[in-house]
């Protein structure tokens, strides 16, 4: 089964309007952490923000936020006053606390930003 | 401070050739994990190492694949055998521990042709 679901392979957004990046997980340990990267054509991975489980509150960084909706298992990235710079290829990943910490990766979705 | 670099960016070989990538992690950190991203995918785990600790095996996709670390520097992963299968980017990452953030290096781009 998946455990990480990114289900838009592409998005286009308006420079300078809001995105929303959709990611669902699946996971029955209690403890685990969220991630997004983002892996520009250059092709390396540029860590973006991370949500815990316990976290009470959602996270943010500067112009990036998480939607971390437990119940739902979901933790949608947001990206607001998009810029032509986020174009970029977004993945969601997650990490479980008796799993070594190595990540699990969705898809990904392919950002657009358009002038 | 330097990041997790790797060696070399790009590398093509023939089917059947053995090739070895090499990871610097970040100084410092204890945790180094390789994975696998072939075109147009996301990232899959390959092996991990923590410290003296035996490293995490399970993501190697064949006994072709190995993986060694020095202490917590340099790590080398080898593939014997190559298939074009083989071909992808392999990533290399560290973390200051187990379970903390990863940073990622630039990748090597293999292709066995």
């Amino acid at each position: 089964a998946q455990k990480i679901t990114q289900t838009q392979p592409g998005m286009f957004v308006q420079e300078k309007e809001a995105v929303t990046l959709d990611c669902t997980y699946d996971t029955s340990d209690p403890s685990y952490g969220l991630f997004w990267y983002k892996q520009p054509s250059s092709g390396e991975m540029i860590f973006l923000i991370y949500q815990g489980s316990y976290d009470q509150q959602n996270a943010t960084e500067g112009r990036y936020s998480l939607n971390f909706q437990k119940a739902r298992k979901s933790a949608n990235l947001v990206i607001s006053a998009s810029q032509l710079g986020d174009s970029a290829m977004y993945f969601c990943a997650m990490r479980e606390a008796s799993n070594t910490g190595k990540l699990i990766f969705g898809q990904g979705t392919t950002l657009q930003v358009k002038p | 401070g330097a990041g997790v670099s790797q060696s070399p960016s790009n590398k093509v070989t023939e089917k059947g050739k053995d090739v070895e990538l090499r990871c610097d992690p970040i100084s410092g950190h204890t945790a180094l994990y390789w994975y696998r991203q072939r075109l147009g995918q996301g990232l899959e785990f390959l092996i991990y190492f923590q410290g003296n600790s035996a490293p995490d095996k399970s993501g190697l996709p064949s006994d072709r694949f190995s993986a060694e670390r020095t202490g917590e520097s340099v790590s080398t992963l080898t593939i014997q055998r190559t298939q074009q299968e083989d071909s992808a980017v392999y990533l290399c990452a560290s973390s200051l521990l187990q379970g903390e953030t990863q940073y990622f290096g630039p990748g090597t781009r293999l292709l066995v042709l």
